[in-house]
């Protein structure tokens, strides 16, 4: 009964490629999340949508797009990938009304 | 805006001595406080939340915080150590201010509990 799950756990692409993760929540919330943890462990709000709308939209390169068909999932895209890209990619949610997030596992994006 | 400092990047501690793992918060509105954990390879799991109503906190595995508005800290302690609570650990701050409700983190404090 995972809560927030993501998919792949580890992805490993060459520099010019493009991948996505994916992100479900079985939790009913209504506000999703992507965070980016880079080598140094500091998070940083990448994008936040609520009931499919782009809440937040961090100074992300436009290499990035997040996209939610439904509000159980989160999926993110990202063409033309650099090497400073390599980081972990976390999904998280929160219930409505609230501030808590809850996380997934991660996904950790090797780009070589 | 908000922030959040996590003094001490690296704390050591021995098994069965007190942890304090230190947060202070920046904002100009009523926060809301969190610690995360984070274990080796493992996504952030909440250890407990400030959310306006006590002022000390109690969450999982024996981990307490205390709000201090005078302070503007929210301090991690844990009154004896266990070798399964080395991990990284978070404080993180969100405001209603703006909608946004993303959290903004520290830095991040490694725990290690040495036998």
């Amino acid at each position: 009964d995972t809560a927030v799950s993501q998919t792949p756990k580890y992805l490993v692409t060459q520099m010019g490629n493009d991948k996505s993760i994916k992100c479900e929540q079985n939790l009913g919330h209504d506000t999703m999340y992507w965070y980016k943890q880079d080598s140094k462990k500091f998070l940083k709000i990448m994008f936040s949508y609520n009931n499919k709308e782009l809440i937040i939209n961090e100074t992300v390169p436009n290499r990035f797009s997040p996209k939610s068909p439904d509000k159980a999932h989160l999926n993110l895209h990202i063409n033309s990938l650099e090497l400073g890209d390599s980081a972990v990619y976390f999904c998280a949610s929160s219930p409505v009304g609230s501030y808590e997030q809850y996380f997934g596992p991660g996904t950790r994006l090797t780009v070589t | 805006a908000q922030s959040v400092t996590q003094l001490g990047s690296h704390v050591s501690v021995s098994e069965g001595a007190l942890v304090l793992l230190r947060c202070n918060y920046s904002s100009s509105v009523p926060p809301y406080l969190f610690w995360y954990v984070q274990y080796p390879n493992q996504g952030l799991q909440l250890l407990l939340k400030y959310t306006s109503a006590a002022t000390l906190v109690k969450g999982i595995n024996g981990f307490e915080a205390e709000f201090k508005k005078s302070e503007t800290s929210f301090h991690l302690t844990k009154p004896s150590a266990h070798m399964s609570d080395a991990a990284e650990y978070f404080c993180a701050v969100s405001t209603m201010d703006t909608g946004r409700r993303a959290l903004t983190f520290g830095s991040g404090t490694r725990l290690q509990v040495q036998p």
